[in-house]
């Protein structure tokens, strides 16, 4: 099945250590968004990227930053994790811009320490 | 920019009973209405969508109304079970670019 797949489902990393959550998709899609979920509130658009075009939010920090190195595969790094980046980082792919379906992944749990 | 609005944010019925959850938006341009099913500890799964050349959309028990004049969208769950359980978003999208705007969810217990 064409599906949006996102590793690690659980990652607990430590307050200032860099962590890389990583997303991939079978749905050969050109875009790939990434977005923070905390608790009880809907999804928050990180940035995404239409092919190798990166677009980011504006409101985004400059602590988050993403890499997609080829169609399948996109990452969110964060650089200095801080105790309110604990959330659900979900992916998700459409294949086009302009009005199309969003496919989420099933998210990466982020537990800061 | 875009701002959708979800009620109830909670709702219990009894199983069997239906179901329905309201949004409304503020940009006419809106044109796409997805609905989403979230389940805990798992990402957000598309159940129902409706586009702004339609009406009404049915799809076994769950149906989604949409009346542009007055901006507004809803999801019917008929004959819940408890595995509709779960947060449901809605969310309005514009054709001419792909920003999701979100409604702020409404979280759905079934009751057996």
């Amino acid at each position: 099945d064409a599906m949006v797949i996102q590793n690690p489902r659980y990652q607990v990393t430590q307050f200032g250590k860099p962590v890389t959550l990583s997303c991939s998709q079978t749905l050969n899609h050109n875009v790939m968004y990434w977005y923070q979920q905390k608790s009880s509130q809907a999804p928050k658009l990180l940035f995404h990227y239409y092919d190798k075009d990166f677009n980011n939010e504006a409101d985004t920090p400059d602590n988050f930053q993403s890499r997609r190195p080829n169609t399948s595969f996109c990452f969110l790094d964060i650089r200095s994790p801080g105790l309110g980046d604990a959330a659900m980082y979900l992916c998700a792919t459409s294949r086009d811009l302009k009005g199309e379906t969003q496919y989420f992944g099933p998210g990466t749990r982020l537990l800061v320490l | 920019g875009e701002n959708v609005e979800q009620h109830p944010s909670t709702l219990s019925v009894q199983e069997g009973d239906s179901a329905v959850i309201k949004c409304t938006y503020s940009d006419s341009a809106s044109n796409y209405f997805p609905w989403y099913k979230q389940e805990l500890g798992k990402g957000p799964q598309l159940i129902i969508d409706i586009r702004s050349n339609v009406g009404e959309k049915k799809d076994q028990r769950i149906a989604v109304t949409l009346n542009k004049t007055a901006k507004h969208f809803s999801l019917h769950i008929t004959e819940t079970q408890p595995e509709d359980s779960a947060v449901y978003f809605c969310a309005a999208i514009r054709n001419t670019g792909n920003q999701f705007y979100f409604g702020t969810g409404t979280s759905l217990t079934v009751i057996p």
